[in-house]
């Protein structure tokens, strides 16, 4: 069974800095999705990154950029030039084909000013 | 194009009570998932649809169902509420099965008393 975890419960940047989230997963499948969500304390969830695992190329996407390791099962996430709208929990998720998403237990991020 | 919408948002319920909750996709979205949220158990899937049809189904007691109709809107029942029933309900959108992006709703608040 596929599992996701990530180590970091909490987190904490300063405004303008950079911060690294981790994420690590357990599959057997050599075809599969990685997703970064946020939610902030709103609720609303939404998507922040996206990754193929058949793509080598980290995907990108304005301040936010990912670390993808395909041999080593893993899938950090980094913020850069943190802002205050950035805290929130932050969950990766992992996906095969036709089966359903699995995210992990969410990092909860702080921005401080 | 309007995002996902799901209603109600708020519900206070008393144990014994069934309750039925709506998700309306985004245009042209055939997929929908459902996911329980809970402080202690996380983000869990409770099933996805794809053309009326339940295509992935978690690990949760039959008191849950779901359905989705022709124009891809769903909703998902929980008969003989408890208590530990109380959580945020999120339902996800996408294109279509597989690999595509899911996109979330606001969700819905329940409190079974």
């Amino acid at each position: 069974a596929q599992t996701v975890t990530q180590s970091q419960p909490e987190m904490s940047v300063q405004e303008a800095e950079t911060v690294t989230l981790s994420c690590t997963y357990d599959t057997s499948e050599s075809d599969y999705y990685l997703f970064w969500y946020k939610q902030p304390p709103s609720r609303q969830m939404i998507l922040v990154i996206r990754q193929e695992a058949y793509k080598q190329q980290n995907a990108t996407e304005n301040r936010f950029s990912v670390n993808f390791q395909k041999a080593a099962k893993s899938f950090s996430l980094k913020i850069s030039d943190s802002q205050l709208g950035d805290a929130a929990m932050y969950f990766c998720a992992f996906k095969t084909s036709y089966d359903k998403v699995i995210f992990g237990p969410g990092t909860s991020l702080s921005v401080i000013p | 194009k309007a995002g996902v919408t799901q209603t109600p948002r708020y519900l206070i319920k008393t144990r014994g009570q069934q309750v039925t909750l709506s998700c309306s996709p985004i245009s042209g979205h055939r997929s929908v998932s459902w996911y329980q949220q809970t402080p202690g158990q996380g983000l869990q899937f409770l099933f996805e649809y794809f053309s009326e049809t339940q295509r992935n189904k978690g690990n949760f007691p039959g008191r849950f169902s779901g359905r989705q109709f022709s124009n891809s809107r769903s909703e998902m029942n929980v008969s003989t509420l408890e208590l530990g029933d109380s959580a945020l309900y999120l339902c996800a959108s996408s294109w279509t099965v597989g690999g595509e992006t899911q996109y979330f709703g606001p969700g819905t608040r329940l409190l079974v008393l």
